[in-house]
């Protein structure tokens, strides 16, 4: 079956505008996760959404970034007036539900996101 | 608040031989998992191999194994008879056992594979 897809693979923005990056989690999988990969930081963790409940966004740096998942599937993660540290690799990943005891998280390819 | 240290930034292998990748972690938990992820060139996160920790039985799949000691917050991936293509950017991974779903991820370790 298809893996998690994201969109766009590749955006460079200016410094300043709003982008969007887009998740499509696999079929069947309620659990969506959110992590950015920076230059010299590793994964850090963002934004969790699980069913219906509401999101933990523990993970979040700022108030520019948010994200939103829309009928249980497709995420979309915002991020406004982008600054230049926002550049980095952004990964979504998604499982089946925390209910599963043991479960892993499938990754998406990541969107690159150069803010010059 | 849990973390996750790799601390080999880079390491290398000659092909068909054995390397070792070390990751220590801090957490007070009982209740936990841990996980390695490859990451290729290509950036998706392959899923390697995972151990819970209530398991004392080191994990294994195929030419990966891990070293679990607990008690030391120990989790090292050895990878036998290595290939080209386990060449690519490794990770240790931890997930609380409780409503803490999130991985905490080290730095990484970057794997090269010589002919």
């Amino acid at each position: 079956g298809a893996g998690v897809s994201q969109s766009p693979s590749n955006k460079v923005t200016e410094k300043g505008k709003d982008v969007e990056l887009r998740c499509d989690p696999i079929s069947g999988h309620t659990a969506l996760y959110w992590y950015r990969q920076s230059l010299g930081q590793g994964l850090e963790f963002l934004i969790y959404f699980q069913g219906n409940s509401a999101p933990d966004k523990s993970g979040l740096p700022s108030d520019r970034f948010s994200a939103e998942r829309t009928g249980g599937s497709v995420s979309t993660l915002t991020i406004q007036r982008t600054q230049q540290e926002d550049s980095a690799v952004y990964l979504c990943a998604s499982s089946l539900g925390h209910s599963v005891k043991v479960e892993t998280q499938y990754f998406g390819p990541g969107t690159r996101l150069l803010v010059l | 608040a849990q973390t996750v240290t790799q601390s080999q930034p880079e390491m290398s292998v000659q092909e068909a031989e054995t390397v070792t990748l070390s990751c220590t972690y801090d957490t007070s938990e009982s209740d936990y998992y841990l996980f390695w992820y490859k990451q290729p060139p290509s950036r998706q996160m392959i899923l390697v191999i995972r151990q819970e920790a209530y398991k004392q039985q080191n994990a294994t799949e195929n030419r990966f194994s891990v070293n679990f000691q607990k008690a030391a917050k120990s989790f090292s991936l050895k990878i036998s008879d290595s290939q080209l293509g386990d060449a690519a950017m490794y990770f240790c991974a931890y997930r609380s056992g409780g409503s803490n779903y999130k991985l905490t991820f080290g730095k990484g370790t970057l794997l090269t594979v010589n002919p």
